[in-house]
Parts: C-alpha cells; sequence; structure tokens
C-alpha cells in the first residue's frame, strides 16, 4: 500500500507569491494533519482535517488556509510569502477514531524556499 | 500550555555504544499521551511509540526502550547496541487525551550521530 504522498517535493517561490501543496493521505485514512518544520526545529502543528471539517488550527496567520476534498486528499495554501515560510511543510495521516490517539504516518514533505 | 523539552540538540556515539534521549514534558492535562518519533534524512517522521499517561509501565522493544517517568514529566528513549543506521533526528512529542490524531507538541529533537 502507498504512504502517505506529498506533492511537489521542491518548490521555490518570491515573496509576495501564493503556493499550494498537495497530500493524498493512506487509503482508509480520514485524518490529514499540516506540519511546518523549520530547519533545526520540531515540525509545528499548522491544521487538522477530519471528514472535510477542520478540526484543529495551530497558531499560524491567516495567510495559511487549508482544505480536504472527499477522496480525503489535502491542500495547504499559503498566501503572500514571507522569508519565514521557507520551511519543510510535512502531512501526516491517521484513522482519527475520536480519542484514539493513534500514531501519525507522515510523508516526506515539500520544500518550500521564498527567497 | 502544553510543551516539550529536549535538551540534547547532537549526540554522537560510536557503534555498539549504549544512548539515551532525553525527553521532559509539561501538561495541565491529566490525561494525554506521548510518542517518539524518528526521522531521517529523506525527510518523513517514523513513528516509534506511544504511551498514554495511564500506563508508567516500561516498554523495551529490540535494541530499543523507554523509561515513562509520571513524576519527574520524563519519557526517555535508549538505543542499546547502537548502529550507524540509527542516525537520524529523533523527536519527542506530546499530545491531549481526546486530540483526534492530529495535533502533536514536537520537541526541538535531538541529532544523533552513530560512527562506525
Amino acid at each position: 500500500d502507498a504512504g502517505v504522498t506529498q506533492s511537489p517535493t521542491h518548490l521555490i517561490k518570491t515573496r509576495g507569491q501564493q503556493v499550494t501543496l498537495r497530500c493524498s493521505p493512506i487509503s482508509g485514512h480520514k485524518s490529514v494533519s499540516w506540519y511546518q518544520q523549520v530547519l533545526g526545529q520540531g515540525p509545528q502543528f499548522i491544521f487538522q482535517y477530519y471528514e472535510k471539517e477542520e478540526r484543529g488550527r495551530g497558531n499560524f496567520p491567516d495567510r495559511f488556509s487549508a482544505r480536504q476534498f472527499p477522496n480525503y486528499s489535502s491542500e495547504l495554501n499559503v498566501n503572500a510569502l514571507l522569508l519565514g515560510d521557507s520551511a519543510l511543510y510535512l502531512c501526516a495521516s491517521s484513522l482519527a477514531a475520536r480519542g484514539s490517539n493513534e500514531k501519525l504516518f507522515f510523508g516526506s514533505g515539500t520544500q518550500l524556499s521564498v527567497l | 500550555a502544553q510543551k516539550v523539552t529536549q535538551a540534547q540538540t547532537e549526540i554522537s556515539v560510536v557503534e555498539k555504544e549504549d544512548v539515551t534521549l532525553d525527553c521532559v514534558y509539561e501538561t495541565r492535562d491529566t490525561t494525554y499521551y506521548l510518542f517518539w518519533y524518528k526521522q531521517p534524512p529523506s525527510g518523513e517522521l517514523v513513528f516509534l511509540i506511544r504511551r498514554n499517561s495511564f500506563d508508567e509501565q516500561n516498554e523495551i522493544s529490540g535494541r530499543y526502550s523507554w523509561n515513562f517517568q509520571k513524576s519527574t514529566s520524563s519519557f526517555n528513549f535508549t538505543i542499546t547496541a547502537s548502529q550507524v543506521v540509527d542516525s537520524a533526528v529523533y523527536f519527542c512529542a506530546l499530545s491531549e487525551i481526546y486530540n483526534q490524531g492530529g495535533k502533536l507538541i514536537f520537541g526541538q529533537g535531538t541529532e544523533l550521530s552513530v560512527k562506525p
């Protein structure tokens, strides 16, 4: 079975531009979460979506938005890019039965560079 | 507020040495989950273990072992007889009991380098 897939793997943008990152969860997984990992730091939670609804949001500005599609894939959008948005963006999926706190399965990420 | 601290930024050992990675957490929740993930150079985080706050029994899995002490809010991870393939960044993480599987609070990570 395929794992969590993310596209593109690398992306270079300039300040002020907009970017869309894509994620396909493991088949059967209904929850998708997004994390930002700045070089040398741990991942920071951005969003969680379950059954197409936002179930959690981290401390990120409104320039960050996301959505989940009927097939459970997800997109993360970032508007008005800043240099500080340069990071590895990780997507994770899980079955997400409430209260289970089962493990997350992560993709290899999209490396975003903002120049 | 929840917080995870991994005080060791980098550790370097020689193959076959034992190594312990420290993790200290803060939470006001009485029930919570703790995790360890491994991040090899390829980038994806790989799940290693999950423990809930009700279960303080320590665990051994092959060369890996975990020491959970609620009294000191610590969840340390030991690799016995380390191997070069263990070289990676290791993250400790914390989540609330009713989390729907998405939000983890990660520590800063410990980069382990195992030299031959």
